[in-house]
């Protein structure tokens, strides 16, 4: 069956620092990938999304992701951290339907 | 921008209570999914829709029921409620299944069984 798998549950950083999160797949074709985040009391929303072309991925509020095809991977990337990134991160694959991953709360220290 | 509502934030039920979780969208959007998000377990399908009057299964529909009378409106049953039902429900819609098949969130009902 098709699954995601993230990897970290849990993850606190302090501000400025790099951020990956990793993302992996269990599906041998043709697929389309997100993010989503979930801030504190609020929805989910798309951060970025892969579909097709450059497979390093340019999202909202400095967030990129890179396509691995090769890894079954889309993890997510950050240079440098704030506080207000602080929120609940979620991968998901689309091979014919959304298969999600568990998510990763990101807790970052002021 | 897309709209997605959900009628109630917060709910209480007692255990055997009949159910019902409302959701509407504004995008004239032919899909439509209800979940449920539990800590460490990310996002579960429930079932989905994708068109009025069509359903399917999700990953976990058993206690669940679903009806789509109108394209706009999704909504999620629970005949006879239990306290393993105790979670956060989380409608979604989107344009189409298959390519850039983007889901647009509503903000969530946390539905609390005693």
């Amino acid at each position: 069956a098709q699954s995601v798998s993230q990897h970290n549950h849990h993850v606190i950083l302090s501000e400025a620092a790099s951020l990956e999160l990793g993302c992996n797949y269990s599906y041998g074709g043709t697929v389309n990938l997100f993010w989503y985040v979930q801030y504190p009391g609020q929805h989910l929303q798309l951060l970025l999304k892969y579909f097709s072309g450059d497979p390093l991925v340019k999202g909202i509020k400095g967030f990129e992701a890179e396509f691995i095809k090769s890894k079954f991977s889309f993890n997510l990337r950050k240079p440098s951290v704030q506080w207000s990134d602080t929120a609940e991160y979620f991968c998901a694959v689309l091979p014919y339907q959304l298969i999600w991953g568990a998510g990763t709360k990101l807790i970052i220290k002021p | 921008d897309v709209k997605v509502t959900q009628s109630s934030r917060y709910l209480v039920k007692r255990t055997g209570e009949k159910v019902f979780l409302e959701c509407v969208q504004d995008m004239d959007h032919e899909n439509m999914f209800w979940y449920r998000q539990d800590p460490g377990l990310g996002l579960r399908l429930i079932y989905f829709s994708y068109d009025v009057k069509m359903k399917e299964k999700g990953d976990i529909p058993e206690g669940y029921s679903v009806s789509r009378e109108k394209k706009e409106r999704f909504s999620l049953i629970l005949e006879s409620a239990s306290t393993n039902q105790t979670s956060m429900y989380l409608c979604a819609s989107s344009p189409l299944i298959g390519l850039e098949a983007e889901a647009f969130f509503g903000q969530g009902t946390r539905l609390t069984v005693v």
